[in-house]
């Protein structure tokens, strides 16, 4: 079955410490996304790419990595320098490339990182 | 920018009443829109969408017509089940060099109780 897996489900991080969430989908899609959700709010773009080698920074970029070297792959990197990283985080893939509108996003089940 | 404000929550309603959440977008051009369903503890999985004006996307009862006079896509259904209760997202994608972003709404809790 073609999707996206995110792992791990749930990570605990201790206070100065960089972790590395992982995103990986079999859907041949080409653009991919990472998105935060906080309690009782909408989802923020992190950062997000179109295509392999390549990305840009979404709307609360500061304080995240990303790398694209595979079309499968997109792994985020929560750095020290994120100030309150406790949140659930979204990874997401599409076809969409270019400047079409039209496609449907497809998420993965969330990573639950906390801070301890 | 482009953005999406959706009707506040949390919504609580009874088995088999009529739903309707409220979304109103601001964007230049001509977006698509999305409805997401959130249940708990998981991602976001599409509900339905519409990608021009009067378009209505359907799906598993729920419905939602884009009105581009009145810049809004609002998400109704007829009869809701317990199986409903969820977290509802409508977003857009808009038509400029940035494609395939979307915007999302804050999201609307939907309990239905038996």
């Amino acid at each position: 079955d073609g999707g996206i897996t995110q792992s791990p489900k749930y990570l605990f991080r201790k206070e100065g410490q960089n972790v590395t969430l992982s995103c990986e989908q079999n859907l041949n899609h080409d653009a991919m996304y990472w998105y935060r959700q906080d309690p009782g709010q909408g989802l923020r773009l992190i950062y997000y790419s179109q295509i392999v080698n390549d990305f840009q920074k979404g709307d609360i970029a500061e304080g995240y990595s990303v790398s694209r070297e595979k079309k499968e792959s997109f792994p985020l990197t929560v750095t020290s320098a994120q100030k309150n990283p406790t949140a659930f985080y979204l990874c997401a893939s599409s076809t969409q490339r270019g400047t079409a509108n039209t496609d449907t996003q497809y998420f993965g089940p969330g990573t639950r990182l906390t801070v301890l | 920018g482009d953005s999406v404000t959706q009707m506040e929550g949390p919504v609580t309603l009874s088995e088999e009443a009529f739903l309707t959440i409220n979304c109103t977008y601001t964007a230049t051009g001509y977006p698509s829109l999305f409805w997401y369903v959130q249940y708990p503890g998981e991602g976001l999985q599409l509900l339905l969408k519409a990608t021009k004006a009067d378009d209505k996307g359907s799906n598993k009862g729920f419905e939602a017509t884009y009105r581009k006079e009145t810049t809004s896509f609002h998400l109704e259904k007829g009869s809701v089940q317990v199986s409903d209760s969820a977290v509802y997202f409508c977003a857009l994608s808009g038509f400029n060099t940035n494609a395939g972003k979307s915007t999302f709404g804050d999201g609307t809790t939907l309990t239905v109780k038996p």
